[in-house]
């Protein structure tokens, strides 16, 4: 079965400073990891995707199929960015299905 | 983007009642909906998937009979809570999609305290 890990609960980082926060998989299949962030009070919502290879609000992550990991990257962290962060891996569940399985999260919290 | 709602937004109930939550994807149809639980700081656990005029795909350990799950139309799903007890409470989240490989967009979920 698959399993995203992230290893940290609670990331403070100050306004400027670069920004990473990891995320490692374990999945016997080609995976497909995504991104997902929940503002204060807010819905959870799509950052970005690894098949995308897209920059979203400075965010990068770069699939690393040696190191199984999806980490996220951002140069210069801003107050804004403050939120929860959920790494996801989508697997073919069979009957044509696919799901979505969540990392337990890691809040960031940018000090001004 | 799309936009996903549920219904109610909180509700608390008394044990050994049951409870309705609905969810809706207003400006597109979902083919396939998702239901997510979540403890308090803890992740998204998916409890099951349903597909439009199909039952629902229950995941291991996610009792069916308990957690009642309707996808009657492409633009509405209803998860039933049946005969309710405390350890059932927790956040209860949609997300619904346009196809089963497309982006999933997600309501804002329900919190359910039961007494």
């Amino acid at each position: 079965a698959q399993r995203v890990t992230q290893p940290e609960k609670l990331l403070s980082v100050f306004k400027g400073a670069p920004v990473e926060l990891k995320c490692n998989y374990s999945y016997s299949g080609s995976p497909e990891l995504f991104w997902y962030v929940q503002y204060s009070r807010q819905r959870l919502q799509l950052l970005l995707r690894h098949i995308s290879r897209e920059s979203i609000k400075g965010f990068t992550a770069d699939l690393n199929k040696g190191e199984t990991s999806f980490h996220l990257k951002k140069p210069f962290a801003q107050e804004e960015d403050s939120a929860m962060y959920y790494c996801a891996l989508r697997a073919y569940s069979g009957a044509g299905s696919y799901q979505l399985t969540f990392g337990k999260g890691t809040k960031l919290s940018v000090i001004p | 983007g799309a936009v996903v709602s549920q219904h109610p937004s909180r509700v608390i109930c008394k044990s050994g009642t049951s409870v309705k939550i609905e969810c809706r994807s207003l400006d597109f149809q979902a083919t396939t909906m998702f239901w997510y639980r979540q403890f308090p700081k803890q992740s998204l656990m998916l409890m099951a998937t349903s597909n439009e005029g199909s039952k629902a795909t229950y995941e291991q350990g996610v009792e069916k009979d308990k957690f009642l799950i309707n996808h009657a139309s492409l633009t509405l799903s209803t998860l039933t809570v049946t005969s309710a007890h405390p350890e059932d409470s927790s956040f209860y989240i949609c997300s619904a999609t346009t196809g089963v490989y497309n982006e999933q967009f997600f309501g804002p979920g329900t919190r359910l305290t039961v007494l």
